[in-house]
């Protein structure tokens, strides 16, 4: 089966650091433009990070040099590593399998993060 | 305040047609391409539109996106009460590096 699944979100408190992870099954993912999008509590969605087929990666202003993608080939995983964390980086983090045109076609459930003290 | 502007809410009645409009300008979409999503409640999104217009496998063709200069539109035609969700557009920003969704616009189907 084809689909992603993510995992690693948690309560935490600011300053603090989580890795997510998500796992891939059906398709490899160096293949693709894999990206995270955050969702906060009743909020729109958020643009966050990718990685491209090359290695190369994205971020969005309000995540840089704080948060790092990688991937794994050999687990087929995404992997966002996220550093110095805030209250407002509070969100439902989805893990969505990303084209050249820039949509995706493949999203995981989500992994929620609660930033708070 | 999203880069790309939707409006907050549309409704309409069963088996009616409704249209959402995704404003924005020359460096996202002006020269890029529109996807669309559709996110019903408690869900993760779906897409239902990419590449401007091009539905993927097993999305109806009551939904249609089109583009034209800065603006894309979404149209869904037969409104069903499963329509009912929040609905965003997105694409990349050449200027901001990086990718863009519009605010999301909430369909009710009276």
């Amino acid at each position: 089966e084809v689909q992603v699944v993510e995992s690693g979100g948690g309560f935490i408190q600011p300053g603090g650091s989580l890795r997510l992870s998500c796992a891939a099954s059906g398709f490899t993912i160096s293949g693709y433009y894999m990206t995270w999008v955050r969702q906060a509590p009743g909020k729109g969605l958020e643009w966050v990070s990718v990685i491209y087929i090359g290695g190369g990666t994205s971020y969005a202003d309000s995540v840089k040099g704080r948060f790092t993608i990688s991937r794994d080939s050999s687990s087929n995983t995404l992997y966002l590593q996220l550093n110095s964390l805030r209250v407002d980086d509070t969100a439902v983090y989805y893990c969505a399998r990303g084209f050249r045109g820039w949509y995706f076609d493949l999203w995981g459930r989500g992994t929620l993060v609660n930033v708070s003290s | 305040q999203s880069v790309l502007t939707q409006p907050p809410s549309v409704s309409a009645a069963p088996g009616q047609k409704v249209t959402i409009s995704c404003s924005g300008s020359s460096s996202n979409i002006g020269n890029n391409y529109v996807s669309w999503y559709q996110q019903l409640p408690g869900t993760a999104p779906k897409l239902l539109i990419y590449d401007n217009n091009k539905r993927p496998p097993g999305i109806p063709d009551r939904f249609s996106g089109s583009k034209s200069d800065t603006s894309a539109t979404l149209g869904i035609t037969g409104l069903q009460t499963g329509d009912e969700a929040d609905y965003y557009c997105g694409t990349w920003d050449s200027i901001l590096s990086g990718g863009v969704f519009g605010g999301g616009t909430k369909l009710t189907v009276l």
